[in-house]
């Protein structure tokens, strides 16, 4: 276990359903990351939540939205996802957004869209 | 931040070093090399980081060119489970966020 912890480790879902994924850091970390990985693609940062504000969004579309209530917590809501969007999701935290140290990643959740 | 080259991939015999480049040739003075590793359907791990001294830790070796240009990762004894896909990374400290991971290079440790 790295500490943080991601679930569910696998979800499939239709394009017209509403699911979340959770993540949660027992590390003391302030920064949590979004990040997507797809077959054959490097992974991309898709939100940085520091101290709980959003402090980037690279151009994710608006089906994917972020939600951080507290610096432990991180959550992706998805709702009306394409086929495309499968991929395999990682969270990752570090002490902060400037931090000097490594991140810290989940073990992901894959997703699947059919 | 600077972008990384990384050959895609290279094989190791188990037991013996195994040398991971890296070329950063347009690395600024503020930026850090830092390495990661993913092993097969998990997240990335992270292994060690450098600015211009060499590191070491219990995992790996950092050894960083004097002009800093490039870098190797040096695994000392390699194992069957340390196959994965390494990653080099370049970027400030101040800018956490902006890490990105390019493609890598793949190494399979054979027996």
């Amino acid at each position: 276990e790295t500490g943080v912890t991601q679930t569910p480790r696998h979800l499939v879902m239709g394009m017209t359903n509403k699911k979340s994924l959770k993540c949660e850091q027992h590390l003391g970390h302030n920064a949590m990351y979004w990040y997507k990985q797809s077959a054959k693609k490097p992974l991309e940062l898709m939100f940085v939540y520091n101290f709980k504000e959003q402090t980037e969004n690279n151009s994710v579309p608006s089906r994917f939205s972020p939600e951080c209530p507290n610096s432990s917590h991180l959550f992706l809501h998805l709702h009306t996802l394409q086929p495309e969007d499968s991929a395999l999701y990682l969270c990752a935290s570090s002490q902060d957004r400037d931090t000097d140290y490594g991140y810290t990643f989940g073990s992901g959740t894959r997703l699947t869209v059919v | 931040d600077a972008k990384t080259t990384q050959p895609p991939s290279m094989d190791c015999a188990e037991g013996r070093a195994a040398n991971l480049p890296c070329n950063h040739s347009t690395i600024s003075g503020n930026e850090y090399v830092y390495w990661y590793r993913q092993i097969h359907s998990q997240g990335p791990q992270y292994i060690i980081h450098g600015l211009k001294n060499n590191e070491t830790n219990e995992m790996a070796s950092l050894i960083i060119t004097e002009d800093r240009k490039s870098s190797t990762l040096i695994l000392p004894h390699a194992t069957l489970r340390d196959t994965a896909v390494y990653y080099c990374i370049v970027r400030r400290n101040t800018n956490a966020g902006k890490s990105t991971f390019g493609d890598g290079t793949t190494l399979t440790v054979k027996p």
